[in-house]
Parts: C-alpha cells; sequence; structure tokens
C-alpha cells in the first residue's frame, strides 16, 4: 500500500518569505493528489487538488507542484503571512480511500 | 452555517464505559467517513458510508460501532474504552461515492476523547 513522507520536523520561515512543503510517496502515482491545512484544534480544510498529468497548480499564493517520476509533490506560499501558521496534510488516494501524510508544521514568525 | 458538525467536541470517560460520537452534514453528500488522529498527528480512516451503506472497515477492532441512520447523519459508538483509544476522532463527508479521490473531504471539528 502507499506510504506518504512529510517532513515531520517544523519549517520556520521569516514573513514574506516562501514557504515549500514536501509530500513524498512511495509506490504507483495516484491520479489526483490534494492538500489540507490544519489549525491546531480543528479539522483540515481542502486547500488545492492535482492531477497527475498536471504539473502545477495554483490559486492565490498557493502552488502545488505534482512529479510523478520523482513521486513527489511541493507545496509553496509565497509572501507567506504569520496567519499561514499551520500544519499542512497531503493526501492522496489509494485503492478505496484517502490516505494522509502526517504534515508538516509550518510557522510563520514576523 | 456549519457544513460537518459533532458533537461532543471534548469526551472525558473513564476505561470500561461506553460511549458515542455524532456527527451531521449539511452538504447534501453521498459519503461520510470517521478518521482517527493519533497524538502524532497521523490521520487515519476507520470507517466510510456511501449512502448509508458501509464501504470501509479499516481493521477498527469490533468495539467501534458506526451507524447511519441516513445519509447527513453517521454517529460512532464505542463499547468498553481503552486507553488505547484517546485520540481526536473526526468526521468528514464529500460529495459522491468512493471513487479516485478526486473529490475534497470536508472534515468536522473534531471530537477529543479521553480514556483515564
Amino acid at each position: 500500500s502507499q506510504k506518504i513522507e512529510q517532513n515531520s520536523e517544523a519549517l520556520n520561515i521569516q514573513e514574506g518569505k516562501t514557504a515549500t512543503l514536501t509530500c513524498n510517496y512511495t509506490n504507483y502515482s495516484p491520479a489526483y493528489l490534494q492538500w489540507y491545512r490544519q489549525d491546531p484544534g480543528r479539522g483540515p480544510v481542502f486547500l488545492l487538488l492535482i492531477r497527475e498529468n498536471e504539473k502545477e497548480k495554483r490559486k492565490e499564493r498557493l502552488k502545488v507542484t505534482f512529479d510523478t517520476t520523482l513521486k513527489q509533490s511541493l507545496f509553496h506560499i509565497t509572501a507567506s503571512q504569520p496567519a499561514d501558521s499551520a500544519t499542512y496534510l497531503c493526501a492522496l488516494f489509494d485503492t478505496d480511500k484517502l490516505i494522509f501524510g502526517t504534515g508538516t508544521r509550518l510557522q510563520v514568525f514576523p | 452555517d456549519t457544513a460537518v458538525s459533532q458533537t461532543p467536541k471534548y469526551l472525558v470517560t473513564q476505561m470500561g464505559n461506553d460511549k458515542s460520537i455524532k456527527c451531521e452534514q449539511n452538504l447534501g453528500h453521498d459519503t461520510m467517513y470517521w478518521y482517527k488522529q493519533d497524538s502524532k498527528k497521523f490521520l487515519k480512516i476507520m470507517f466510510s458510508y456511501n449512502n448509508k451503506e458501509l464501504i470501509i472497515n479499516e481493521t477498527v477492532p469490533n468495539r467501534f460501532s458506526p451507524k447511519s441512520p441516513d445519509k447527513a447523519h453517521l454517529n460512532l459508538h464505542i463499547n468498553s474504552l481503552e486507553l488505547g483509544d484517546s485520540a481526536v476522532y473526526f468526521c468528514a463527508s464529500s460529495q459522491e461515492g468512493l471513487g479516485n479521490g478526486y473529490n475534497e473531504q470536508f472534515f468536522g471539528p473534531g471530537t477529543r476523547l479521553t480514556v483515564l
């Protein structure tokens, strides 16, 4: 079955910089890959979905890439703000269910 | 207007007790899920229902019994609670039946269960 790896260490960056989070998977490339944001004490919130035939997807300050050769997705937040501080989860469909990575905590400091 | 709601938000109980968590979605979705998020923040699916029918049961102990009285509700009953059941439980829903992961999932606020 698929395994998803996200950097478990927190990512600390300064406001205004670009944050880049990594999601690696181990087996076959899924048709779709999703990214979610989770704030402390809350449920995950969907951010973006990217198809395997899309190299890149953008939404406002967010950009997601999908490299099926590397089996990797990168999630970028440009011009980061303290309000972007949260845990970001990637998820992909495996057989019959969505499986999630453990997430990477992003901390944006002023 | 809350899309996916869960009650209670917090649940503290003794080992051996039986407890229930309720979930409701007002999005008109066909599929609902229960996830467990442990202390390491790993989010793992437990059950999935599509139009009141159980679709996924992820090797969860049979002390956990989901029930879907209708498409908008999915409750979780847990018998004989154990210390290891302590976690945050999330309910979620999505637009269509299980397919290929195209549709986003909408999560509830979570229920933090603490078993003493």
